[in-house]
């Protein structure tokens, strides 16, 4: 497997503009995770997805974001209206999520996102 | 509500020593613990992941412990190396979720 897949992987944009991050999670994992890293704030959930579904999204900062996964290999996260306070790297983990124990999460690579 | 504390937040040694980062969480009722490596610019890598039924594990020159009872988890470096220089976080469940530390940056020294 080619571990989970994030796209783009820079994104520069204007204020004001929609932006559509999306990940691949790997094969057969039924978890997906979206995180977004700051130097300020380290890494924080935004949102996590059990067999497709959203569980919590307590995470997400506003209405602005929002995140989709409509099937079981692929997911977006969507900002709408992005802000230069949204400047992050934007990371999507996924794992399998079992009866009694959970395997290890991997993380894609990240999507650089600068607003400007 | 899940909290995961790592310390120290910074770490400079030179190369050979053997290491100890640590991680403390507040929700004892975990069901696995896991150590991720970040270098800079770079994602997360999986180093060991604990499941709850474990004390602990082992990948080469890594261990991680869990004692669940007191709240941590440490993770052991023996004979540290140039290349081991990146930053360490650990991740508790809490329910469902990931919470991570903030980290240990670690710099390993010639």
């Amino acid at each position: 497997d080619a571990g989970v897949i994030q796209s783009p992987r820079h994104e520069v944009t204007e204020m004001g503009q929609e932006v559509t991050l999306r990940c691949k999670p790997i094969s057969g994992h039924n978890s997906l995770f979206w995180y977004r890293q700051t130097m300020m704030r380290g890494l924080e959930l935004l949102i996590y997805f059990n067999n497709n579904v959203p569980i919590d999204d307590s995470g997400m900062p506003e209405d602005r974001f929002s995140a989709k996964m409509p099937n079981a290999s692929f997911s977006t996260l969507k900002i709408q209206p992005s802000e230069p306070r949204d400047s992050a790297v934007y990371f999507c983990a996924s794992r399998l999520r079992g009866v009694t124990m959970n395997t290890e999460a991997f993380f894609g690579q990240g999507t650089r996102l600068t607003v400007v | 509500k899940q909290e995961v504390t790592q310390i120290p937040a910074a770490l400079s040694v030179p190369e050979g020593e053997n290491l100890v980062l640590n991680c403390s969480f507040t929700d004892s009722a975990i069901y696995n613990l896991q150590w991720f490596r970040q270098d800079p610019g770079k994602g997360l890598t999986s180093l060991l992941l604990i499941q709850s039924s474990q004390r602990e594990q082992t990948s080469g020159r890594l261990n991680a412990s869990l004692d669940k009872s007191s709240g941590r988890s440490t993770l052991y470096i023996a004979a540290s190396q140039p290349g081991d220089s990146a930053t360490y976080l650990c991740a508790g469940p809490g329910g469902d979720k990931l919470i991570f530390g903030t980290g240990t940056r670690l710099q390993v020294f010639p």
